[in-house]
């Protein structure tokens, strides 16, 4: 199974902040990669797909980036409702696997 | 839209069988296009791919867990089910359901249930 490495496991920021988090495939995965947002309590909610692409109605301060191996999520200006765990997973093989999640807390 | 809501026991026995219903309800479990899955997120850690079901009776688990997991569906209930046979105390988790489904080359999981937390204890 591909492994997806997710950094940091957990970060510090403020709102207004830009950040990012990465997902890394142990092997080439092409653009098959998902993000997702996680609330205490909440259903996860899917934000990007094939690496990049917003789901309808998610803001423009989510971005996806990269392709083959290495992935990032940027939150370009931080929110209060960001406040969340965000996790990858890849689709590109059988069986999917997920990152092991960044819990995003408030500074 | 489509939404998805797990339920069943929260405590279940070492060496017991886990079982688990999803329903859905807003759209068809019968939808050609949708691969009806489980989830599961053991504390602290990362989540891991159970398997799916399509309505037609198609099923995929993760070899990891294949020996001992059977999903189902009933579509005259619109609900699908997880059995995960002689548990320990390793299948503690948060089980999540989910619809996979293809959009072009990429796979969505969306939507997902809140999720149960199911404990394996004496």
């Amino acid at each position: 199974a591909i492994q997806m490495t997710q950094s940091p496991s957990s970060l510090s920021a403020s709102v207004g902040d830009r950040v990012t988090i990465t997902c890394r495939a142990s092997q080439g995965i092409r653009n098959d990669l998902g993000w997702y947002q996680q609330k205490p309590g909440k259903a996860p909610k899917l934000l990007i797909y094939a690496a990049s692409s917003l789901q309808s109605g998610v803001p423009s301060r989510f971005s996806g980036s990269g392709s083959g191996t290495d992935f990032t999520l940027t939150i370009s200006s931080l929110q209060p409702e960001d406040f969340a765990t965000y996790f990858c997973v890849q689709d590109y093989s059988y069986p999917y696997t997920f990152g092991q999640g960044t819990k995003l807390e408030m500074k | 839209q489509v939404q998805l809501q797990e339920s069943g026991p929260g405590l279940v026995k070492p060496s017991e069988t886990l079982s688990l219903t999803c329903t859905v309800s807003g759209g068809s479990i019968s939808s050609a296009d949708s691969y009806w899955s489980w989830i599961r997120q053991p504390p602290g850690r990362g989540l891991e791919w159970i398997g799916y079901i399509h309505y037609s009776g198609t099923t995929y688990y993760n070899p990891s867990l294949k020996s001992r997991v059977t999903i189902s569906v009933d579509t005259s209930k619109s609900q699908f089910s997880l059995r995960v046979n002689s548990v320990t105390a390793a299948d503690t988790a948060v089980y999540y359901c989910a619809r996979v489904s293809p959009h072009g080359d990429y796979v969505w999981f969306d939507p997902w249930g809140q999720g149960t937390l199911v404990t394996v204890s004496s």
